[in-house]
């Protein structure tokens, strides 16, 4: 079965740590995001990659890295750097960004939620 | 600044009714439009998509309809059963730039 796995599903982080949330995908898909999802806003982005070994920042992405060293595999490391981590995550992938994912749409993983303790 | 509204934060109506969603923008000029169905806990999943150049979209029991003189599309189940329940997101797309709304939790009452 082809799909996006996200792990964990929890996790929790002690201030000033780092964290990283996992994502593979078998689909094939050359484009990968990352967003973050808080209670009553929409997702916003934190980090895409359109191919191996290339990514872009998105609209929020002081304090998250990532790496795209395979196809498959798209990594987010939540530093001690950003303030507010505690939210959902969640991460996509999808077939070139242009003149494919408009018509296709995103496939997304089931989430981590990340909480700072 | 880019706006995205969806109507309400929650819509409860009764089995068997028409459940319609609201999803509006301001300062945005999208090529297509998405919606998507996000379960609690699990990521959004894709549901179906509308054009700049077409009126109406239907799946099943779903519509959808996109007015860009209006800067609005709404989103229709008709028949809705209690497995409708859900939250449920629109998304904009520009280009390589895509904008999600915050969602409607919908739920159906048996």
């Amino acid at each position: 079965d082809g799909g996006i796995t996200q792990s964990p599903k929890y996790l929790f982080r002690k201030e000033g740590q780092n964290v990283t949330l996992s994502c593979e995908q078998n689909l094939n898909h050359d484009a990968m995001y990352w967003y973050r999802q808080d209670p009553g806003q929409g997702l916003r982005l934190i980090y895409y990659s359109q191919i191996v070994n290339d990514f872009q920042k998105g609209d929020i992405a002081e304090g998250y890295s990532v790496s795209r060293e395979k196809k498959e595999s798209f990594p987010l490391t939540v530093t001690s750097a950003q303030k507010n981590p505690t939210a959902f995550y969640l991460c996509a992938s999808s077939v070139a960004i242009t003149g494919g994912a408009e018509t296709s749409g995103y496939t997304f993983g089931s989430g981590t939620r990340l909480t700072v303790v | 600044s880019q706006k995205i509204e969806q109507n309400s934060e929650a819509l409860n109506i009764q089995e068997g009714k028409t459940a319609t969603l609201t999803c509006n923008y301001t300062n945005y000029s999208p090529a297509y439009l998405q919606w998507y169905r996000q379960d609690p806990g699990r990521g959004p999943v894709f549901l179906l998509l509308i054009r700049e150049n077409e009126k109406e979209k239907r799946k099943e029991r779903l519509k959808v309809t996109f007015d860009t003189t209006l800067k609005q599309s709404l989103f229709h189940i008709t028949a809705s059963q209690p497995a409708d329940s859900a939250t449920y997101l629109c998304a904009l797309i520009n280009n390589n730039d895509m904008r999600f709304g915050a969602g409607t939790r919908l739920t159906v009452k048996p």
